[in-house]
């Protein structure tokens, strides 16, 4: 089955203690990207990455690290996680394969891992 | 300024009956993608439908259709024959062809669905 999956769903950390978010897609996917939720503030893009060892800044990538060793997989570090920090995060992937060919290529989320930062 | 608005925070429809859900959104851009989301209560996000800025047709599938006026910039989505399942947060998003990677997102509107 074609799917995004990350993991953990749910995690509840203290401040300052480092933890990584894992996202792997079976869908060989080049485009892949890390959203935060929170109310009434919508889906924010916090980093994208259009192919292996390729990663861009999105919205709010302040505090987030990522990386993209392979085309499957892309975590999400938090260095040293803040309160402000406390959110709901979806990983993304796409077939988007360039910037002509984006823009028909329907994002698919993994399930959403729903971080709290005490 | 917002790219992608959706106006109604709420919206509630009785079973059986159709709804739509409104979309505007704002580029310069002539390449263009706009998507439909939906986001139940167990949190996922499940992509709804596709309409591209050159596509004639209005998109559907099955009960959802995408009423796609782009004189007015609006994609509004349809649901028809509404179910209790429907009750549901539902996200507009666009993504332009020249521009970054980043796709833009409205802010949703929650549907409840009265039986």
């Amino acid at each position: 089955e074609a799917q995004v999956t990350q993991n953990p769903r749910y995690l509840i950390t203290v401040t300052g203690k480092k933890l990584t978010v894992t996202c792997s897609q079976n869908m060989n996917h080049e485009y892949m990207s890390w959203y935060r939720q929170d109310p009434g503030l919508g889906l924010r893009q916090i980093y994208y990455s259009m192919n292996v060892e390729v990663t861009d800044k999105g919205d709010v990538p302040e505090g987030y690290k990522v990386s993209r060793k392979e085309k499957r997989n892309f975590p999400l570090i938090l260095e040293s996680p803040s309160p402000n920090q406390t959110s709901l995060y979806f990983c993304a992937s796409s077939s988007a394969g360039g910037p002509h060919s984006s823009y028909n290529s329907p994002l698919h989320f993994g399930n959403g891992t729903r971080l709290t930062v005490t | 300024a917002q790219k992608i608005t959706q106006t109604q925070p709420g919206m509630f429809v009785q079973e059986k009956e159709a709804v739509t859900l409104d979309c505007t959104y704002d580029t310069s851009d002539p390449s263009y993608g706009l998507f439909w989301y939906k986001q139940p209560s167990s949190g996922e996000m499940i992509f709804l439908i596709y309409q591209g800025s050159y596509d004639q047709q209005n998109a559907t599938e099955g009960r959802y259709s995408l009423n796609f006026q782009k004189a007015r910039k609006s994609a509004n989505l349809v649901i028809s024959a509404s179910q209790l399942g429907d009750s549901a947060m539902y996200f507009c998003a666009m993504w332009e062809a020249g521009g970054s990677y980043i796709p833009t997102f409205g802010r949703g509107t929650s549907l409840i669905v009265h039986p």
